[in-house]
């Protein structure tokens, strides 16, 4: 089984910190995504990275950056937390560049609260 | 635009008994994918099941089945049977083949009682 895991389970953090939001999968995927998961909006992806050092904005990556150094492992960067960030953070990985075939494999979230 | 929505944010249904949860999408892609994902307590999203646009046959797994109507452009998850353990939010979701991206909707919380 693919497994995706994500490094903190909850963080609480202050107005103006950077704050690192780490994700591993251990199946070689070369997708993987960070999703932002707030009530009645679903699922928002904020970026997603298909190879290591290459990334594409997603829906809302307005105050993230992310960095891909290995295959395995995927970083949000929140450079400078604000309130409007506290939010439940999801990671995901798929093994293939394009959709349909290849379902998400989600890590189990990460809750941030910003103060 | 490709959008999916989910009508019913809370839906309940007694133990042993089915229930239906409700997804509509609109798109203009002819080649396209519709998933169904579960996120029980904790935390952790499950792909439930995957239907392919070009099949006509509606997709099943155990007591999930989905109903399919590409013209109405409905999707919908039957659970047969619930169990207490069915207790989750439940997200419809969409993707093409020629994409990366997938388009969630905002989900359904299911409760199922004793």
């Amino acid at each position: 089984d693919v497994k995706v895991t994500q490094s903190s389970r909850y963080l609480v953090k202050r107005t103006g910190e950077k704050v690192f939001l780490e994700c591993v999968q251990d199946m070689d995927h070369e997708n993987m995504f960070w999703y932002r998961q707030d009530p009645g909006l679903g699922l928002r992806l904020i970026y997603f990275s298909y190879d290591v050092k290459m990334k594409e904005k997603g829906d809302i990556p307005e105050g993230y950056s992310v960095s891909r150094e290995k295959k395995e492992r995927f970083s949000l960067i929140l450079e400078s937390a604000s309130t409007n960030q506290t939010s439940m953070y999801l990671c995901a990985s798929s093994p293939l560049r394009t959709g349909g075939n290849s379902p998400l494999h989600f890590g189990n979230g990460t809750r941030l609260t910003v103060t | 635009a490709q959008t999916v929505t989910q009508s019913q944010p809370e839906m309940s249904v007694q133990e042993a008994e089915t229930v239906t949860l409700s997804c509509t999408y609109d798109t203009s892609e002819s080649d396209y994918y519709l998933f169904w994902y579960k996120q029980p307590p904790s935390r952790q999203m499950i792909l439930v099941i995957r239907q392919e646009a070009y099949k006509q046959q509606n997709a099943t797994e155990n007591r999930f089945s989905v109903n399919f109507q590409k013209a109405a452009k409905s999707f919908s998850l039957k659970i047969s049977d619930s169990q207490l353990g069915d207790a989750a939010m439940y997200f419809c979701a969409y993707t093409t083949s020629g994409t990366y991206k997938y388009i969630f909707g905002t989900g359904t919380r299911l409760k199922v009682l004793a």
